[in-house]
């Protein structure tokens, strides 16, 4: 079975360090997306991309989240610098536009900011 | 107020039993209702899926849509403890031109358990 691949599956930092989360989407999907979970939130959409382009990064704290794709094969979430408030698991989820509905997630990169 | 609510539960049931999981929305231009099941410390999982109003059976699921309500829910028959899991109620819209086009909205999820 095709899969999403997020990399790493767990981390632990300091506060104020960089962190990068990275996402393999599954070959031939368009359409990426970056979500965080937590208990009190639920899944919240960090930001969306279309062809490696960004169409909607609204729900993503600018000063301090970036999310790119530098190619179609990868997908970047970078924190920096972390907080802890940041703590949360993070999912990565792909799919073609044209089956709206069919996006697969990824198992998540679960972080810890201490 | 959230696009999307979903009660949290949890819920518990005995196995057999049927649930009922719903959410509730506002946003008249979604078109597509997707039910997402979430195992602990994994991804969501597809489901079920929905387009407009109406009923769709797959087995022991059945999702029902009624738009005029903006109310969805999801029925599990015969509820087996490998059901246990968070389920997630998502929605998309597709505006011709928008940024939105595609992007799923969710629901907070309800926590089941089905217990022997």
């Amino acid at each position: 079975d095709a899969r999403v691949t997020q990399t790493p599956r767990h981390k632990v930092t300091e506060m104020g360090q960089e962190v990068t989360m990275r996402c393999q989407p599954i070959l031939g999907h368009n359409t990426v997306f970056w979500y965080r979970q937590t208990m009190m939130q639920g899944l919240e959409l960090l930001a969306y991309f279309r062809n490696r382009a960004p169409l909607d990064d609204s729900g993503m704290p600018k000063d301090r989240f970036s999310a790119e794709m530098p190619d179609a094969t990868l997908a970047t979430l970078k924190i920096q610098p972390s907080e802890p408030r940041d703590s949360a698991v993070y999912f990565c989820a792909s799919g073609l536009v044209t089956a709206n509905y069919g996006y697969t997630f990824g198992s998540g990169t679960r972080l810890t900011v201490v | 107020q959230k696009e999307v609510e979903q009660d949290p539960g949890p819920l518990s049931v005995p196995e057999g039993a049927i649930v009922s999981l719903n959410c509730t929305y506002s946003n008249s231009a979604f078109q597509y209702f997707m039910w997402y099941r979430q195992y602990s410390r994994k991804g969501p999982e597809l489901l079920m899926y929905t387009y407009s109003s109406g009923n769709k059976e797959d087995g022991r699921f059945t999702a029902q849509v009624d738009k005029s309500s903006k109310y969805i829910s999801l029925f599990i028959r015969d509820s087996q403890p490998s059901d246990s899991a968070t389920y997630l109620c998502a929605m998309s819209a597709f505006l011709a031109g928008g940024t939105s086009y595609g992007k799923l909205t969710f629901g907070q999820g309800t926590i089941l358990t089905v217990h022997p």
